[in-house]
């Protein structure tokens, strides 16, 4: 099973509103990374937040994380049309190298 | 400075066949990693190359296999193909091979099997 998994599946805002995220996971991590995957294209890096941080801010992005839950959230405030894509969550699956495992993925759609 | 490039962008094969995708890095950086993202699906780890050696492999069978070239391009092979191998192939570059070095995606390569 995944690591991460993302809730809601899809959402779907009017512009200007604010869309949150969620993502769960199941064992330790040193650190959690947000991307975003528009249609048919690569993934997009947002944001990364380690294990010793709760929240990190990066423009209209808020990431916090609760390692006593084993969840995180990414709020973008004031979104636009242009934030229609998938987002996902990544945690390291281990302490070496770069396998990172993604879950599922929320759908955003923000309408104007 | 040109991003991460992979080609082609698609393929068809049909069952059975064997397929090579490229991937070229952003200059400098010394990292690739390859994804399979089934549609719908997050991406999955296949592998990781760093300065020229596997760091990691994912939960794949020994069909697929991958190497690093001394500039640091990369390629994946797929052998004996079969239909649950469509998907879409993501490769990454980073600068460093760290957990915490951001990656950079290319577009990536879709893969039908018919």
């Amino acid at each position: 099973s995944q690591q991460g998994e993302e809730d809601p599946q899809a959402l779907s805002i009017q512009e200007g509103e604010n869309a949150t995220m969620n993502c769960s996971y199941k064992t330790s991590i040193n650190n959690l990374q947000w991307y975003r995957q528009n249609s048919g294209r690569g993934l997009v890096h947002l944001i990364l937040i380690r294990s010793n941080e709760r929240e990190k801010h990066s423009g209209r992005l808020r990431v916090t994380l609760d390692t006593s839950k084993k969840s995180s959230s990414l709020l973008i405030t004031a979104s636009r049309a242009a934030d229609t894509a998938s987002y996902f969550c990544a945690t390291d699956a281990n302490n070496y190298g770069q396998n990172f495992v993604f879950g599922p993925g929320t759908r955003l759609s923000v309408l104007p | 400075d040109a991003g991460v490039t992979q080609s082609p962008t698609h393929l068809i094969k049909t069952r059975g066949q064997q397929v090579t995708l490229r991937c070229s890095p952003i200059s400098g950086h010394k990292s690739v990693s390859w994804y399979q993202q089934v549609l719908g699906q997050g991406p999955q780890f296949i592998f990781q190359y760093y300065e020229k050696e596997e760091r990691g492999r994912g939960n794949f069978p020994d069909r697929f296999s991958a190497r690093q070239f001394p500039n640091y391009s990369s390629e994946l092979n797929v052998n004996a193909l079969l239909l649950g191998d469509s998907a879409l192939y993501l490769c990454a570059s980073s600068l460093g091979g760290n957990r915490e070095t951001p990656q950079h995606f290319g577009d990536g390569t879709r893969l039908s099997i018919l």
